[in-house]
């Protein structure tokens, strides 16, 4: 089944103890992009990457990294996470070019206290 | 920047009715519009992809429209059902600088209720 798998569902942490959130495609996409989501904020992207290598900011990136060292893998670090990361965190994926549409995964729910 | 807005944030609808859902964009330049269904606390599906060249897609009883002269895009539902209760997202996929087409800017949501 094509998709977007995303680990883990639900993840409490505290204060400054260093993350990852994994995401894995199965569909041969090069374009991967992390989205998280708050009330009455809609969903903002931290961060995408059109290819192997290839990775850049969007519009929410600090206290973030992110890495792509292969073309199925792109997870979402928190070096130091901090309360207001607390958030609905979702990948996605796509075929790079203009007429495709996203995958997205299930969800990341991340608190941080 | 690109801006997407969804009106109205809220519609509670009788079982049966037809209903339309609203979304506006700001900068014509897009590639395409997506429209997605989350169910609390869970992941996007998507629903309908309108190419930019496309006047509108249709999928069982969801109808999606695209205008992109007048920055609009309209989702209609034939016949809602509770089920149907959810939040709809609209989404438009703009260029993003360097050689991407990957940006996704949202709306923020229409939250859906159809009761019995």
């Amino acid at each position: 089944e094509a998709q977007v798998t995303q680990n883990p569902r639900y993840l409490i942490t505290v204060t400054g103890k260093k993350l990852t959130v994994t995401c894995s495609q199965n569909m041969n996409h090069e374009y991967m992009s992390w989205y998280r989501q708050d009330p009455g904020l809609g969903l903002r992207q931290i961060y995408y990457s059109m290819n192997v290598e290839v990775t850049d900011k969007g519009d929410v990136p600090e206290g973030y990294k992110v890495s792509r060292k292969e073309k199925r893998n792109f997870p979402l670090i928190l070096e130091s996470p901090s309360p207001n990361q607390t958030s609905l965190y979702f990948c996605a994926s796509s075929l790079e070019g203009q007429g495709y549409s996203y995958t997205f995964g299930s969800g990341t729910r991340l608190t941080v206290v | 920047k690109q801006e997407v807005t969804q009106i109205p944030a809220a519609l509670s609808v009788p079982e049966g009715e037809n209903l339309v859902l609203n979304c506006s964009f700001t900068d014509s330049a897009i590639y395409n519009l997506q429209w997605f269904r989350q169910d609390p606390g869970k992941g996007l599906t998507s629903l309908l992809l309108i190419q930019s060249s496309q006047r509108e897609q249709t999928s069982g009883r969801l109808n999606a429209s695209l205008d992109k002269s007048s920055g609009r895009s309209t989702l209609y539902i034939a016949a809602s059902q509770p089920g149907d209760s959810a939040t709809y997202l609209c989404a438009g996929r703009i260029w993003a600088g360097g050689t991407s087409y990957g940006k996704l800017t949202f709306g923020q949501g229409t939250i859906l209720t159809v009761h019995p």
